[in-house]
Formats: C-alpha cells, structure tokens, sequence
C-alpha cells in the first residue's frame, strides 16, 4: 500500500518560513505531479501548486506566488513545501497529494502548521 | 473564480438519497471532463471518492455515484449510512496547470 508521510506539525512566529516534507512509500511521482493543498481551520481546501517529479517544473496558484517554492529529491522520493512570510491566515493542515490524470489519488496525512506569537 | 459553488449543507437520513451539487463555469467543471469529488473526516486525509465526474476508484461503494451536466456536477450518496457523514468537496481542473475546489459541504445523517 503507498503510503505519503508528511513531516510533523510546526508551529512559527510570523514572518518566519516553514519547510514541510513529504516522502512517498514508492516511487509513484515518476512521471506525474506532487500538488500542495491546505486547508485553514474552518475553510475551504485550497489548492497552491505542484511539482514535476521528472523535470521539476513547478507551477503556483497566484494566492501563494512568490511566497510558496516546491522542491523535491527523486532519489528519496521525497517532495518538498516551503512557505515563507508566514502570517496568521496561513494556519492551516497542508496536504501533498498525487495528481494523476485528473484526481488526487493520494494523500499525505496532513501537517498542522501554527502560525502565533 | 475563488471557488466552485457548492451547498454549504445538506442532510438526510439513514437510508435516504442525498445529492450535493457543484457548479463552476465553462473554464472549469463545464470545460473538461476531470471533476473529481473527495471525502473528508477530521484527521484523516482526503479520500477520492468520483474522479474524471463518474467513475468510482476500486473500493468505493457503488452507493457514490457522480454526474455532470453543463458547468454543473452532481454526487449522489444512496442509501446514506452514519459513515458516509463528513464534509465533501468538488474538485475540477480548471486549465493552464491549475486546480480549484469547491467551498465544501457538510453531509449529517439524521
């Protein structure tokens, strides 16, 4: 069973960044997207980008450019969230997900992400 | 648009037949085949429930059923269990690489 494994929760002042990884079981990227997808207390989900895994072309939702960089390390499978600027509105669970043809067939288990000072 | 238009609620009870639209325009939900509809528990990740607006993964009950017409989908839950309460939202590719979602609907089973 594939299975994505996010990093723990982070809580950080704001202003500050945070990083959160996302490491997958199996090597299921190849050659499609890891999207990022959070979802803020009482809200909505809210899609903000992807990543190739084969070409590490990137694409962000306008809500988060030029704040938010994907990165990924097809070696360990592992992708990578990095969000910075963090005010208080960015409190939220943060999800990485595989897009496959046209659905997020796989999810990771979320990363609470505190925003406070 | 910010998101798909979604029912912020619906109910019905055990048993029953329950339907939760989605609308967006014709540069999402009306323009590509690629709605999908996801399920949500309180700490649990998102599970797939419909993708590409009818089809149904391996291991979702044939009691979910999806259809679109127009800039309109549907998700239909027949014969409503306790499980199946949660909130549900309605995704669609929406062209150039991105993605949106609906404002999600919470489903209470009476």
């Amino acid at each position: 069973q594939v299975q994505l494994v996010q990093s723990g929760a982070e809580v950080k002042q704001p202003g500050a960044s945070v990083k959160i990884s996302c490491k997958s079981s199996e090597n299921i990227f190849t050659p499609y997207a890891m999207h990022w997808v959070r979802q803020a207390p009482g809200q909505r989900l809210e899609w903000m980008g992807w990543i190739n895994f084969g070409n590490a072309k990137t694409k962000y939702s306008q809500n988060f450019q030029g704040r938010v960089t994907f990165t990924r390390d097809t070696a360990a499978t592992t992708g990578y969230m990095d969000l910075s600027s963090l005010r208080s509105e960015d409190t939220a669970i943060y999800y990485c997900a595989r897009w496959r043809t046209g659905e997020f067939d796989y999810w990771g288990q979320g990363t609470l992400v505190t925003v406070s000072s | 648009q910010s998101a798909l238009t979604q029912p912020a609620s619906v109910s019905g009870s055990a048993g029953q037949s329950i339907t939760i639209s989605c609308t967006g325009t014709t540069s999402d939900v009306g323009g590509y085949n690629l709605v999908s509809w996801y399920q949500l528990h309180p700490g649990k990740a998102p599970k797939l429930m419909i993708y590409e607006g009818t089809k149904r993964p391996s291991g979702v009950s044939d009691r979910f059923s999806g259809s679109k017409s127009g800039n309109t989908a549907s998700l239909t839950i027949s014969g409503l269990q306790a499980d199946d309460e949660g909130d549900y939202y309605c995704c669609s590719y929406a062209g150039s690489g991105t993605v949106i979602f609906g404002g999600g609907t919470q489903l209470t089973v009476l």
